[in-house]
Protein backbone atom coordinates (compact mmCIF):
# COMPACT_ATOMS: atom_id res chain seq x y z
CA UNK A 1 0.00 0.00 0.00
CA UNK A 2 2.80 2.64 -0.11
CA UNK A 3 2.74 3.49 2.87
CA UNK A 4 -0.59 4.79 3.04
CA UNK A 5 -3.21 4.58 6.38
CA UNK A 6 -6.57 5.41 5.88
CA UNK A 7 -8.97 5.83 9.10
CA UNK A 8 -11.50 4.65 10.45
CA UNK A 9 -11.40 1.62 7.51
CA UNK A 10 -15.33 1.54 8.82
CA UNK A 11 -17.76 3.62 10.22
CA UNK A 12 -20.92 3.64 11.07
CA UNK A 13 -22.84 6.84 11.34
CA UNK A 14 -26.44 8.63 11.52
CA UNK A 15 -27.59 10.86 9.04
CA UNK A 16 -26.60 14.68 9.74
CA UNK A 17 -23.54 13.83 12.20
CA UNK A 18 -19.98 14.92 10.85
CA UNK A 19 -17.56 12.21 10.24
CA UNK A 20 -13.76 12.94 9.17
CA UNK A 21 -11.54 10.21 6.97
CA UNK A 22 -8.22 10.56 7.82
CA UNK A 23 -5.28 9.60 4.78
CA UNK A 24 -1.64 9.03 6.26
CA UNK A 25 1.15 8.74 4.10
CA UNK A 26 4.99 8.25 4.46
CA UNK A 27 6.51 8.40 1.48
CA UNK A 28 6.10 12.16 1.16
CA UNK A 29 4.45 12.51 -2.36
CA UNK A 30 2.75 16.00 -3.23
CA UNK A 31 -0.17 14.84 -4.87
CA UNK A 32 -2.85 13.06 -2.98
CA UNK A 33 -6.55 12.05 -3.86
CA UNK A 34 -9.91 11.23 -2.58
CA UNK A 35 -12.15 8.89 -4.36
CA UNK A 36 -15.57 6.99 -3.76
CA UNK A 37 -16.77 3.68 -5.06
CA UNK A 38 -19.93 2.98 -5.77
CA UNK A 39 -21.46 -0.44 -7.24
CA UNK A 40 -22.42 0.42 -10.78
CA UNK A 41 -20.30 3.60 -10.74
CA UNK A 42 -16.47 2.44 -10.77
CA UNK A 43 -14.64 5.08 -8.78
CA UNK A 44 -14.89 9.18 -9.07
CA UNK A 45 -12.81 11.78 -8.27
CA UNK A 46 -14.28 13.88 -4.36
CA UNK A 47 -11.29 16.31 -4.15
CA UNK A 48 -7.61 16.10 -4.39
CA UNK A 49 -3.96 17.93 -2.96
CA UNK A 50 -1.42 19.06 -4.99
CA UNK A 51 0.31 20.44 -2.03
CA UNK A 52 0.10 21.86 1.20
CA UNK A 53 -3.18 24.24 2.00
CA UNK A 54 -3.49 23.27 -2.15
CA UNK A 55 -7.12 21.22 -2.87
CA UNK A 56 -9.27 21.22 -5.37
CA UNK A 57 -12.65 19.58 -6.16
CA UNK A 58 -13.39 16.68 -8.47
CA UNK A 59 -16.36 15.06 -10.17
CA UNK A 60 -18.54 14.90 -6.57
CA UNK A 61 -17.54 17.23 -4.46
CA UNK A 62 -20.78 18.29 -2.92
CA UNK A 63 -21.29 17.50 0.31
CA UNK A 64 -17.65 17.11 1.14
CA UNK A 65 -14.59 19.16 2.18
CA UNK A 66 -10.70 18.53 2.69
CA UNK A 67 -7.97 19.70 4.03
CA UNK A 68 -3.93 19.20 4.22
CA UNK A 69 -2.31 21.20 7.06
CA UNK A 70 0.74 18.20 6.24
CA UNK A 71 2.32 16.68 4.02
CA UNK A 72 1.74 13.41 5.01
CA UNK A 73 -2.44 13.78 5.93
CA UNK A 74 -5.36 14.46 4.16
CA UNK A 75 -8.43 14.73 5.83
CA UNK A 76 -11.94 14.35 3.93
CA UNK A 77 -14.77 15.56 5.99
CA UNK A 78 -18.95 15.33 5.60
CA UNK A 79 -20.34 18.08 7.50
CA UNK A 80 -23.49 16.53 7.47
CA UNK A 81 -23.29 12.96 6.29
CA UNK A 82 -26.30 11.80 4.20
CA UNK A 83 -27.47 8.20 3.66
CA UNK A 84 -26.10 9.41 -0.03
CA UNK A 85 -22.73 8.89 1.29
CA UNK A 86 -22.75 5.59 2.08
CA UNK A 87 -19.98 4.21 0.26
CA UNK A 88 -16.21 2.92 0.28
CA UNK A 89 -13.98 5.85 0.52
CA UNK A 90 -10.41 5.82 -1.18
CA UNK A 91 -7.28 7.44 -0.35
CA UNK A 92 -4.68 7.84 -3.09
CA UNK A 93 -1.56 9.18 -3.43
CA UNK A 94 0.86 9.98 -7.08
CA UNK A 95 4.28 8.24 -7.38
CA UNK A 96 6.76 7.54 -10.06
CA UNK A 97 7.63 4.06 -11.03
CA UNK A 98 10.93 2.75 -13.02
CA UNK A 99 9.07 3.44 -15.88
CA UNK A 100 8.90 7.33 -15.42
CA UNK A 101 5.10 6.80 -15.51
CA UNK A 102 3.08 8.55 -12.71
CA UNK A 103 1.32 5.68 -10.78
CA UNK A 104 -1.81 6.23 -8.47
CA UNK A 105 -1.31 3.71 -5.25
CA UNK A 106 -4.58 3.41 -3.22
CA UNK A 107 -4.83 2.90 0.77
CA UNK A 108 -7.09 0.10 2.26
CA UNK A 109 -10.34 2.05 1.68
CA UNK A 110 -13.04 3.21 4.11
CA UNK A 111 -16.50 1.60 4.45
CA UNK A 112 -18.80 4.36 5.19
CA UNK A 113 -22.46 3.73 6.08
CA UNK A 114 -25.11 6.39 7.08
CA UNK A 115 -28.17 5.28 8.63
CA UNK B 1 -15.18 15.96 -19.43
CA UNK B 2 -13.32 12.56 -20.00
CA UNK B 3 -15.54 9.69 -20.19
CA UNK B 4 -14.18 6.18 -19.83
CA UNK B 5 -16.32 2.98 -20.98
CA UNK B 6 -15.42 -0.71 -20.32
CA UNK B 7 -17.00 -3.62 -21.63
CA UNK B 8 -18.69 -5.89 -20.55
CA UNK B 9 -19.02 -5.31 -17.55
CA UNK B 10 -19.35 -8.49 -16.81
CA UNK B 11 -17.92 -11.75 -17.84
CA UNK B 12 -18.51 -15.21 -16.84
CA UNK B 13 -15.94 -17.44 -18.55
CA UNK B 14 -14.40 -21.50 -18.62
CA UNK B 15 -11.00 -22.13 -17.68
CA UNK B 16 -8.82 -22.01 -20.60
CA UNK B 17 -11.03 -20.15 -22.43
CA UNK B 18 -9.20 -16.49 -23.82
CA UNK B 19 -11.45 -13.22 -23.97
CA UNK B 20 -10.93 -9.42 -24.22
CA UNK B 21 -12.29 -6.69 -22.21
CA UNK B 22 -12.53 -3.45 -24.23
CA UNK B 23 -11.94 0.33 -22.75
CA UNK B 24 -13.02 3.17 -25.16
CA UNK B 25 -12.05 6.72 -23.95
CA UNK B 26 -13.68 10.06 -24.98
CA UNK B 27 -11.01 12.79 -24.84
CA UNK B 28 -7.34 12.55 -26.17
CA UNK B 29 -4.70 10.70 -23.62
CA UNK B 30 -1.63 9.06 -24.07
CA UNK B 31 -1.66 7.45 -20.64
CA UNK B 32 -3.79 4.63 -19.64
CA UNK B 33 -4.01 2.10 -16.92
CA UNK B 34 -5.26 -1.16 -15.76
CA UNK B 35 -5.96 -2.13 -11.94
CA UNK B 36 -7.50 -5.32 -10.64
CA UNK B 37 -9.88 -5.40 -7.61
CA UNK B 38 -10.43 -8.02 -5.37
CA UNK B 39 -13.33 -8.30 -3.49
CA UNK B 40 -13.49 -6.30 -0.72
CA UNK B 41 -10.29 -4.83 -1.32
CA UNK B 42 -8.11 -2.34 -2.93
CA UNK B 43 -6.62 -1.41 -6.26
CA UNK B 44 -3.67 -2.97 -7.45
CA UNK B 45 -2.15 -1.83 -10.71
CA UNK B 46 -1.57 -3.53 -13.32
CA UNK B 47 -0.91 -2.24 -16.17
CA UNK B 48 0.55 1.75 -17.17
CA UNK B 49 0.22 2.54 -21.12
CA UNK B 50 2.23 5.64 -22.08
CA UNK B 51 2.14 5.63 -25.56
CA UNK B 52 0.41 4.58 -29.10
CA UNK B 53 0.98 0.61 -29.81
CA UNK B 54 1.92 0.44 -26.41
CA UNK B 55 2.19 -3.44 -24.86
CA UNK B 56 2.37 -4.60 -21.79
CA UNK B 57 2.22 -8.42 -20.96
CA UNK B 58 1.93 -9.93 -17.59
CA UNK B 59 0.78 -14.00 -17.11
CA UNK B 60 -2.37 -14.60 -18.65
CA UNK B 61 -3.09 -11.00 -18.92
CA UNK B 62 -1.93 -8.48 -21.98
CA UNK B 63 -2.64 -4.62 -22.26
CA UNK B 64 -2.78 -2.85 -25.95
CA UNK B 65 -3.23 1.40 -26.39
CA UNK B 66 -4.19 2.44 -29.64
CA UNK B 67 -4.38 5.92 -28.96
CA UNK B 68 -5.84 7.23 -32.08
CA UNK B 69 -8.61 5.14 -31.53
CA UNK B 70 -8.97 6.01 -28.14
CA UNK B 71 -8.86 2.37 -27.06
CA UNK B 72 -7.60 -0.12 -24.82
CA UNK B 73 -7.72 -3.77 -24.94
CA UNK B 74 -6.74 -6.26 -21.57
CA UNK B 75 -6.98 -9.43 -23.20
CA UNK B 76 -6.91 -12.98 -21.31
CA UNK B 77 -5.08 -15.85 -22.18
CA UNK B 78 -6.14 -19.35 -21.19
CA UNK B 79 -8.33 -18.25 -17.68
CA UNK B 80 -7.65 -19.64 -14.82
CA UNK B 81 -10.01 -19.51 -11.36
CA UNK B 82 -7.19 -16.91 -10.19
CA UNK B 83 -8.29 -14.13 -12.43
CA UNK B 84 -11.85 -13.94 -10.80
CA UNK B 85 -11.59 -10.49 -9.66
CA UNK B 86 -13.04 -6.83 -10.85
CA UNK B 87 -10.57 -4.95 -13.76
CA UNK B 88 -10.61 -1.19 -14.29
CA UNK B 89 -8.84 0.83 -16.91
CA UNK B 90 -8.32 4.33 -15.97
CA UNK B 91 -7.28 7.46 -18.08
CA UNK B 92 -5.02 10.52 -17.05
CA UNK B 93 -6.75 13.10 -16.93
CA UNK B 94 -3.80 15.78 -17.07
CA UNK B 95 -2.23 17.84 -15.17
CA UNK B 96 -3.92 20.45 -16.00
CA UNK B 97 -7.80 19.48 -15.24
CA UNK B 98 -7.19 17.50 -12.44
CA UNK B 99 -3.60 17.50 -11.09
CA UNK B 100 -2.96 13.88 -12.65
CA UNK B 101 -6.12 12.39 -11.17
CA UNK B 102 -7.41 9.13 -12.84
CA UNK B 103 -10.87 9.30 -14.54
CA UNK B 104 -12.01 5.39 -14.10
CA UNK B 105 -14.54 3.02 -16.27
CA UNK B 106 -16.87 1.15 -14.46
CA UNK B 107 -15.40 -2.18 -14.07
CA UNK B 108 -15.43 -5.44 -15.68
CA UNK B 109 -16.12 -8.15 -13.11
CA UNK B 110 -14.98 -11.13 -14.27
CA UNK B 111 -15.34 -14.79 -12.98
CA UNK B 112 -13.65 -17.70 -13.81
CA UNK B 113 -15.26 -21.13 -13.50
CA UNK B 114 -14.34 -24.84 -13.62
Amino acid sequence: DAGITQSPRHKVTETGTPVTLRCHQTENHRYMYWYRQDPGHGLRLIHYSYGVKDTDKGEVSDGYSVSRSKTEDFLLTLESATSSQTSVYFCATLSRVSSGANVLTFGAGSRLTVL
Amino acid sequence: ELKVEQNPLFLSMQEGKNYTIYCNYSTTSDRLYWYRQDPGKSLESLFVLLSNGAVKQEGRLMASLDTKARLSTLHITAAVHDLSATYFCAVDGGSGNSGYALNFGKGTSLLVTP
